[in-house]
């Protein structure tokens, strides 16, 4: 079953705007992880964030976790019409057993950049 | 090299077809895993392997059958499928199933690209 919830559903903005997306999940987590999507492609890694991190940067990409709230955001600095994807996040879980290396991801958040 | 090779690209078969997907990596990764994704819908786990043994099978129907010949191969094997089977069908690889501190990135994804399967 999926656990991540991501909001907003969609997301239209123009070129040099800022796009923040969310996430939320329902269990423990070992990490969490951000992911786009082209249309029809395969997934792109793009960052991870620890259980144990609140912060991470990578570019123009910010990722926050707050596990208390069980949740998650993206944001996206200066986007570009480059940057219209799907975004999902995926938890990995903190149990131990067969669930390693099993992510669980959310519903996904299309965004559109117009030049 | 990071890349995952999915043959073939598009799939048309019938209901009483045979057909198999082809998944292949050489970035020496250890675990690999087949999801399905319908169309605005999120991937949908479907079989984990872990050093070429079946670590997880989310209850998949057994009219798909996964094989791991070698630890650089994936293969997802369709017999009899349903017109709801359809779906972009997608393979990724990780370094390895571990959920230590020191090792959290092994669970890392590497997609491929999918094959696009219709099925009539």
């Amino acid at each position: 079953s999926q656990q991540g919830e991501e909001d907003p559903q969609a997301l239209s903005i123009q070129e040099g705007e800022n796009a923040t997306m969310n996430c939320s999940y329902k269990t423990s987590i070992n990490n969490l992880q951000w992911y786009r999507q082209n249309s029809g492609r395969g997934l792109v890694h793009l960052i991870l964030i620890r259980s144990n991190e609140r912060e991470k940067h990578s570019g123009r990409l910010r990722v926050t976790l707050d596990t208390s709230k069980k949740s998650s955001s993206l944001l996206i600095t200066a986007s570009r019409a480059a940057d219209t994807a799907s975004y999902f996040c995926a938890t990995a879980p903190n149990a131990g057993g067969t669930s390693y290396g099993k992510l669980t991801f959310g519903q996904g958040t299309i965004l559109t950049v117009h030049p | 090299d990071t890349e995952v090779t999915q043959t073939p690209k598009h799939l048309v078969m019938g209901m009483t077809n045979k057909k198999s997907l082809k998944c292949e990596q050489h970035m020496g990764h250890r675990a690999m895993y087949w999801y399905k994704q319908k169309a605005k819908k999120p991937p949908e786990l479907m079989f984990v392997y872990s050093y070429e043994k079946l670590s997880i099978n989310e209850s998949v129907p057994s009219r798909f059958s996964p094989e791991c010949p070698n630890s650089s191969l994936l293969n997802l094997h369709l017999h009899a499928l349903q017109p709801e089977d359809s779906a972009l069908y997608l393979c990724a690889s990780s370094q390895g199933l571990t959920s230590g501190r020191l090792t959290v990135a092994k669970n890392i994804q590497y997609f491929g690209a999918g094959t696009r399967l219709s099925v009539l």
